[in-house]
């Protein structure tokens, strides 16, 4: 089935330091992935549309210069917190979609980012 | 705008036991899909069965199906033969046919007892 990774897994770093999270399709190409937020015990919010070649698109309440999301190849999307402050701790996942016969959005492990 | 409600936070079941969670959803289109998504402890998304809705036939997946009622926007989920692995969250997804528009439902916390 498809394949989704996402590194890393966690991370711990400190406030003003700016982290890169990477989206990896393995096993089919992706020309759009979604980045997503998700709170304690809360469902999945959408951040960005990932668009191969393009810039993204961002949900209202997203700041871009914030969340700088780079989806360079098919197969490869990076979302960067910059300037991160204890505010963006938070667990973010991607996911790609398959179309076809097995129609779905297929999603990362999650990132847990935690800023002192 | 596609809405995805879920009208149970939480749920408990025996283990061995058959559960059903409830979904209802809103949209103005005719060709979408549903999902359900579990989301155990350790975070990860897994897919556990998908629906088309020009499909009238429930999806069923092992001991997972589904009632799919596309005039009452109704998508409910029905665990049979409820194992302690299936402890996790439980979303309810929409997807509009074109791929985008990737909605989900606040969740259902679902915990089987042993």
């Amino acid at each position: 089935g498809a394949v989704v990774s996402q590194h890393p897994s966690r991370v711990i770093c400190k406030s003003g330091t700016s982290v890169k999270i990477e989206c990896r399709s393995l096993d089919f190409q992706a020309t759009t992935m979604f980045w997503y937020r998700q709170f304690p015990k809360k469902s999945l919010m959408l951040m960005a549309t990932s668009n191969e070649g393009s810039k993204a698109t961002y949900e209202q309440g997203v700041e871009k210069d914030k969340f700088l999301i780079n989806h360079a190849s098919l197969t490869l999307s990076t979302l960067t917190v910059t300037s991160a402050h204890p505010e963006d701790s938070s667990f973010y996942i991607c996911s790609a979609g398959v179309q076809g016969a097995h129609v779905a959005q297929h999603f990362g492990d999650g990132t847990r980012l935690s800023i002192l | 705008a596609q809405t995805v409600t879920q009208s149970q936070p939480e749920m408990s079941v025996q283990e061995a036991e058959t559960v059903t969670l409830s979904c209802t959803y809103d949209t103005s289109e005719n060709n979408y899909y549903l999902f359900w998504y579990k989301q155990p402890p350790s975070r990860q998304m897994i897919l556990v069965i998908r629906q088309e809705a020009y499909k009238q036939q429930n999806a069923t997946e092992n001991r997972f199906s589904v009632n799919f009622q596309k005039a009452a926007k109704s998508f409910s989920l029905k665990i049979s033969d409820s194992q302690l692995g299936d402890t996790a969250m439980y979303f309810c997804a929409f997807m509009g046919h074109g791929g985008q528009n990737f909605v989900f439902g606040p969740g259902t916390r679902l915990s089987v007892l042993p």
